[in-house]
Order: C-alpha cells, then structure tokens, then sequence
C-alpha cells in the first residue's frame, strides 16, 4: 500500500494479558521500525528490521517483548504479560532504504494496560 | 544521548507570524529530520537535511543545519491555524533509527 497500516487503533489488556501489534509496511520498503511514545512525550526507539531480518534490536526491553517481519505477513510487536508502564502509543514506521531515508509513520496503536 | 533537544519546547504565536525552533543534537549525525505530530495522530514527515547540506525549503518551510555547532533550526513562516502541532527534530545515524526529542509544542492563535 502506500501507507503504513497499522492494526488495531486502540488495544485494551489487564496486566498480565498479551498484546499483539500488527504493521503493513509501504510496498517496496526493506526497512520497518517500531517506536514507543509515552503520553506525548519523546519517542523510544524499540526495533528494526530490514526485510525478515533484525538490523537493530537495541532499544527493546529483553523481556517480554518480541517482534517478528515474516515475508508475506505483516510484522507484529507482541508483549508478554503487560504491564502498565507499558501503556503507550506504539507507531510502526518503513523507509525504502538505509542510511539517509526518510521514514514513514503509521498512525499508531494506542495501548491501554489496566 | 542521541536524541534531539528541540528548544523551546513550547511556542504560542498569531497567526500570519514566523515560528523558529531549534533542535541541538550531541553527536556526529548522517542527516536530520523533523517531523510534525497532530494531536493524536501520527508523525508528518516534513523535511531531512543531511549533513554536507546547511539549508533546505519546502513551501514554508526553513530548515537550516550547523554541523559545527550541533544544531538545527526550523522556521515556519506565515504560520496558520493548522501550523498547531508538535514539532520533533531526529538526528539520522547510521544504524537507521531516528533518535527523537521530546517535541516542540507550537499553538498558532487566529
């Protein structure tokens, strides 16, 4: 497509519930991030892949969170047993190639852990 | 730190006026991006400037790089209604990610 889709709007889980983050990249983009936002605050860097592949997995938690980009799927953040300061805004983002390329943004799923 | 410092983090403006924020970064970067948020929305690509670039347009827009000085400037001129965001600068490195600050609020006034 020509934007980044990302499902669901809103996510709402207990403590201690799985959640399940779901990204469609822009066709013909190699490269897909995950970001982190925290009541409007500064973006955290969580992963990225290039193609299947993690290029940068250094802002994820070790714990509890795991991402995949499988071919042919869209690629999933999942969280194990939530907690709730990991109630934020997760964004999803492509870019065609590396280095200097600017990235695109998906609208975002706005996770509520109660 | 990586992230942009964007500053000042907060701008109240007439519209019609110019809007100037700034954004300084630590470390030796690829290029530097800002992009625009709406409330609860997700983030606009607005402009990137890379490194060996120290000026660059698009509409209203001015973005301006001082590798020297680790900074960077976003001017939005004749500013309107729909100019209300937040305004976020990421330094580019070369491992991908964009390494964003904490917004810079602007609310422009009719």
């Amino acid at each position: 497509g020509e934007e980044v889709a990302q499902t669901p709007k809103h996510l709402v889980r207990g403590e201690g519930q799985k959640a399940k983050l779901y990204c469609a990249p822009i066709k013909g983009h190699s490269y897909v991030f995950w970001y982190q936002q925290v009541l409007k605050n500064e973006f955290k860097f969580l992963i990225s892949f290039q193609n299947e592949n993690v290029f940068d997995e250094t802002g994820m938690p070790k714990e509890r969170f795991s991402a995949k980009c499988l071919p042919n799927s869209p690629c999933s953040l999942e969280i194990q047993a939530t907690k709730l300061e990991d109630s934020a805004v997760y964004f999803c983002a492509s870019s065609h190639g590396s280095g200097s390329n600017e990235q695109f943004f998906g609208p975002g799923t706005r996770l509520t852990v109660l | 730190s990586q992230q942009g410092e964007e500053d000042p983090q907060a701008l109240s403006i007439q519209e019609g006026e110019n809007a100037t924020m700034n954004c300084s970064y630590k470390t030796s970067i690829n290029n530097l991006q800002w992009y625009r948020q709406n409330s609860g929305r997700g983030l606009v690509h607005l402009i990137l400037i890379r490194s060996n670039e120290r000026e660059k347009h698009s509409g209203r827009l001015r973005v301006t790089l001082d590798t020297s000085k680790k900074s960077s400037s976003l001017l939005i001129t004749a500013s309107r209604a729909a100019d209300t965001a937040s305004y976020f600068c990421a330094p580019g490195y070369g491992n991908n990610r964009l390494a964003f600050g904490k917004g810079n609020q602007v609310v422009v006034i009719p």
